[in-house]
């Protein structure tokens, strides 16, 4: 079964630029969770979906970032401007209906460098 | 409001020696835990679970994780370390939220 995809798995760009994430989550599951990561902060969760709708965004650390999900098999993160701060390890993860005893399924991280 | 602390940033362990890696919650209500493991350039991936029933729970690449209501704990443990379980371990809880919360984190590393 083909896991939770996301691409680029590395970028590396100027500040000021935009960047967008993409993610397609594993099929039939209908939450889908952006996180990032990094020395500092560990893992934090940005924003989740459920059925395509945004449920929590209260982890999205400024209007610079927004997250879309116009379907099932298909989710954006986009930084825009980017800034050096903004340079981390970025995960999407999904899974089905929670209960809270379905587990997380997570992708491979994309690694942004904003230089 | 749930919460989870790893109590070990950092464990060093030789190679075939035994690992303990704590973790300890806090919630107002049930809780389900999880440990997941990241290796290197990885995502997050499910090492095991405890939902209900046994207390004591077993995993992939032989850890196990024992719930203890009582103290809050849920301690993953394997008896013998190899080089490749270097990695970093997350423990997550999930409770009334629904949404898991994650530690910090504990990087194992083994050293032959």
């Amino acid at each position: 079964d083909a896991g939770v995809i996301q691409s680029p798995r590395h970028e590396v760009t100027e500040m000021g630029q935009e960047v967008t994430l993409r993610c397609k989550p594993i099929s039939g599951h209908d939450y889908l969770f952006w996180y990032r990561q990094t020395m500092m902060r560990g893992l934090e969760l940005l924003i989740y979906f459920n059925n395509n709708v945004p449920i929590d965004d209260s982890g999205m650390p400024e209007d610079r970032f927004s997250a879309k999900m116009p379907n099932a098999s298909f989710s954006t993160l986009k930084i825009q401007p980017s800034e050096p701060r903004d340079s981390a390890v970025y995960f999407c993860a999904s899974s089905f209906s929670t209960g809270g005893y379905q587990p997380q399924h997570f992708g491979d991280g994309t690694r942004l460098s904003i230089l | 409001a749930q919460s989870v602390t790893q109590l070990d940033s950092q464990v060093p362990v030789f190679e075939e020696a035994p690992v303990e890696l704590r973790c300890n919650y806090s919630s107002s209500v049930s809780v389900y835990l999880f440990w997941y493991v990241q290796y290197p350039n990885q995502g997050l991936q499910l090492l095991l679970k405890y939902l209900s029933g046994s207390t004591l729970v077993k995993g992939i690449n032989g850890f196990e994780a024992e719930f203890n209501k009582s103290q809050t704990s849920f301690h993953l443990r394997k008896p013998s370390v190899h080089i490749s379980d270097t990695a970093e371990y997350f423990c997550a809880v999930t409770g009334g939220s629904y949404i898991p919360t994650f530690g910090r984190g504990t990087s194992l590393i083994v050293h032959p």
